[in-house]
């Protein structure tokens, strides 16, 4: 089956650019979709089909998807966006979603 | 917008069924979109349980799909998880969420419920 990997964890400090990687096999021939989850809070979707934001998402928020890494970029990273961040893709040789094993991003 | 809400025990016993419902409000299932469950365990990441439309087109997570029923209730605006067999390693935050379905692109959920706790525990 298919699998996605995440670091555990990415620090940075408050206006900063913040990468987080999501790496899988040929990865960037999939589209790539990110959560981010607050502690206590429900998954909210930021980024989807590689790159595009859901309305009421900042413009701080990126993503991109080539070879085997897609990358959600967070630039001018604030306190408030401390939390878990999952990389999901669907997996059409097997018919089903995949999750990332979720990164921890952390605000020095 | 859309809200998902969902119910259901918070404790089961081990061998037992795990049933939880959502219900839509403020959009028609009839209307489109997929319709899916997700679970995170304690301290863990996200886990895909299954898909639905509510035409009854059904897709499950290989791992989980012997024990897993993921059914509509269009009358109700409600879909449904059934977990048979349930054992300490179904514990966890269950969610309910809206998934877009766009072709061969695959699929991605735009609204999630709240998430509710269950315990598998005697």
């Amino acid at each position: 089956s298919y699998v996605l990997t995440q670091p555990p964890s990415v620090s940075v400090a408050p206006g900063q650019t913040a990468r987080i990687p999501c790496g899988g096999n040929n990865i960037g021939s999939k589209t790539v979709h990110w959560y981010q989850q607050k502690p206590g809070q429900a998954p909210v979707l930021v980024v989807y089909d590689d790159r595009d934001r859901p309305s009421g998402i900042p413009e701080r928020f990126s993503g991109s998807n080539s070879g085997n890494t897609a990358t959600l970029t967070v630039s001018r990273v604030e306190a408030g966006d401390e939390a878990d961040y999952y990389c999901q893709v669907w997996d059409s040789s097997s018919d089903h979603v995949v999750f990332g094993g979720g990164t921890k991003l952390t605000v020095l | 917008q859309v809200q998902l809400q969902e119910s259901g025990p918070g404790l089961v016993k081990p061998s037992e069924t795990l049933s939880l419902t959502c219900t839509v409000s403020a959009y028609s299932i009839n209307s489109g979109y997929y319709w899916g469950w997700i679970r995170q365990p304690p301290g863990k990441g996200l886990e895909w349980i299954g898909t639905i439309y509510h035409s009854g087109n059904t897709y499950y997570n290989p791992s989980l799909k012997s024990r897993v029923t993921v059914s509509v209730d269009t009358s109700k605006n409600q879909f449904s998880l059934q977990l048979r067999s349930a054992t300490a390693a179904d514990t966890a935050v269950y969610y309910c969420a809206r998934a877009v379905w766009v072709g061969a692109t695959g699929v991605w959920f735009d609204s999630w419920g709240q998430g509710t706790l269950v315990t598998v525990s005697s």
